[in-house]
């Protein structure tokens, strides 16, 4: 079955830093793959989305690269700041129609002023 | 604009009781409706989702069943609550055969004591 492996947390980073958290897949067929952060308490937002390879999502100076080579979706910035902490979780959605989403089980970012 | 609601937002209950969570969802028609779960220190887990009115599939064997009543009406039951069913529990919604992102309510908090 689907599934996406992501890098154990907590990742601690000092601000301005530059940020990676690596994320892989295995899927059937052709998935889209997601970004999402969950701040503390909250529900999940959609960070970032690519459904295709070589698609570069970005958003709020976040970029992942949908790799079908490396079968990977890794999540960048090149500047965190203190506003940033709070659990990325990488999913896929296949395309059944259905949208059913198989998330990693996410890496806490914390970042330090 | 599409706005998704769930309640409650934190819920104690004792080991044996029932439970109600509910989710509705405003702005779109005829959506794909989802109850995710996440246990502490875990990822997420697909419970259950619906296409349509009536229509619900289980993805996991479990202490718990789901409803849909109208089309933008989602229910999360139990006749009995477990301890191993404390989690926070999110429902989402997606536009079928979209291949983009789900949206994600706020969550439940339930402990289960």
């Amino acid at each position: 079955g689907n599934s996406v492996t992501q890098m154990e947390g907590p990742v601690t980073l000092s601000e301005e830093a530059f940020l990676t958290i690596n994320c892989t897949y295995t899927a059937t067929g052709y998935p889209s793959l997601f970004w999402y952060v969950q701040y503390p308490g909250e529900g999940l937002q959609l960070l970032l989305k690519a459904t295709k390879a070589d698609d570069k999502g970005s958003n709020k100076g976040f970029e992942a690269t949908y790799r079908k080579e490396t079968t990977s979706f890794h999540l960048e910035k090149g500047s965190v700041q203190v506003s940033d902490s709070a659990v990325y979780f990488c999913a896929l959605s296949d395309r059944t129609g259905f949208q059913k989403l198989v998330f990693g089980t996410g890496t806490r970012l914390l970042v330090s002023p | 604009s599409q706005t998704i609601h769930q309640w409650p937002a934190t819920l104690v209950q004792p080991v044996g009781s029932p439970l109600s969570l509910e989710c509705t969802v405003e702005g779109t028609s005829n959506p794909n409706l989802y109850w995710y779960r996440q246990a502490a220190g875990r990822g997420l887990q697909l419970l259950f989702y619906s296409v349509g009115i009536g229509q619900i599939s289980s993805e996991v064997p479990q202490n718990l069943s789901a409803s849909r009543p109208q089309d933008r009406q989602f229910i999360l039951s139990s006749k009995k609550l477990l301890l191993s069913d404390s989690g926070f529990y999110l429902c989402a919604w997606s536009v079928y055969g979209d291949r983009g992102e789900a949206f994600f309510g706020q969550g439940t908090r339930l402990t289960v004591v």
